[in-house]
């Protein structure tokens, strides 16, 4: 199975710095298969990005994904005090199904 | 607009068998994929299963094959996922979420239905 690990669990950041979020997978994936996930308290994840750089409908733009083979990041430019959250990231492989990272809190310092 | 509107909570007890319904508007409800995910209180995603709602081709995590069951309804556009021989450690909210086959990424969600096993 793949395991998708990401770093680090927890990052401390004020508004207006920049984040810089890790999501590795156990084995090279398709780039086209990793998306990432926003999720706030009490609420449903929303997609951030898909196959791995490209926004999603309504994400600003201070949101970029890069990455390729078994090294993915989310990086977020200036943060707005509605950016902290939990993010996911989650890959597509066709013998495991769809497998999630445990998750990076993003919180105000 | 497209949205996934999901049944309410839950409470059943272990043992017991739960479904949730999932109702899909806005779009051509069997050109899509609709994914069931979970989360465990405080804890992470869990992906669970798919339904194509085109011909009810379903392929389940091997973590719950045998205990979920998806359906789908094309005269209401409504999905339904049973989970049965209930235990404490299926309290969690449950999610449906939607993808175009082949396109890997889930958008929208569901508002979730939280389920509660208890005695």
């Amino acid at each position: 199975d793949i395991v998708l690990t990401q770093s680090p669990g927890t990052l401390s950041l004020s508004p207006g710095e920049g984040a810089t979020l890790s999501c590795r997978t156990s084995q090279s994936v398709s780039s086209s298969s990793l998306s990432w996930y926003q999720q706030k308290p009490g609420q449903a994840p929303r997609l951030l990005m898909y196959a791995a750089s490209s926004r999603a409908t309504g994400i600003p733009a201070r949101f970029s994904g890069s990455g390729s083979g078994t090294d993915f990041t989310l990086t977020i430019s200036g943060l707005e005090p509605e950016d902290f959250a939990v993010y996911y990231c989650k890959q597509y492989g066709a013998s495991t199904g769809y497998t999630f990272g445990q998750g990076t809190k993003l919180e105000i310092k | 607009q497209v949205q996934l509107v999901q049944s309410g909570a839950e409470v059943e007890k272990p043992g017991a068998s739960v479904k949730i319904s999932c109702k899909a508007s806005g779009y051509a409800f069997t050109n899509y994929l609709i994914h069931w995910v979970r989360q465990a209180p405080g804890q992470g995603l869990e992906w669970m299963g798919v339904i194509n709602p085109n011909n009810g081709d379903t392929d389940n995590a091997q973590k719950f094959r045998g205990r979920v069951t998806l359906t789908r309804d094309t005269s209401t556009t409504t999905v339904y996922m049973e989970l049965s021989s209930l235990t404490f450690e299926d309290t969690a909210i449950y999610y449906c979420a939607r993808e175009r086959g082949g396109n890997w990424w889930f958008d929208p969600w569901g508002q979730g239905t939280l389920v509660t096993v208890s005695s």
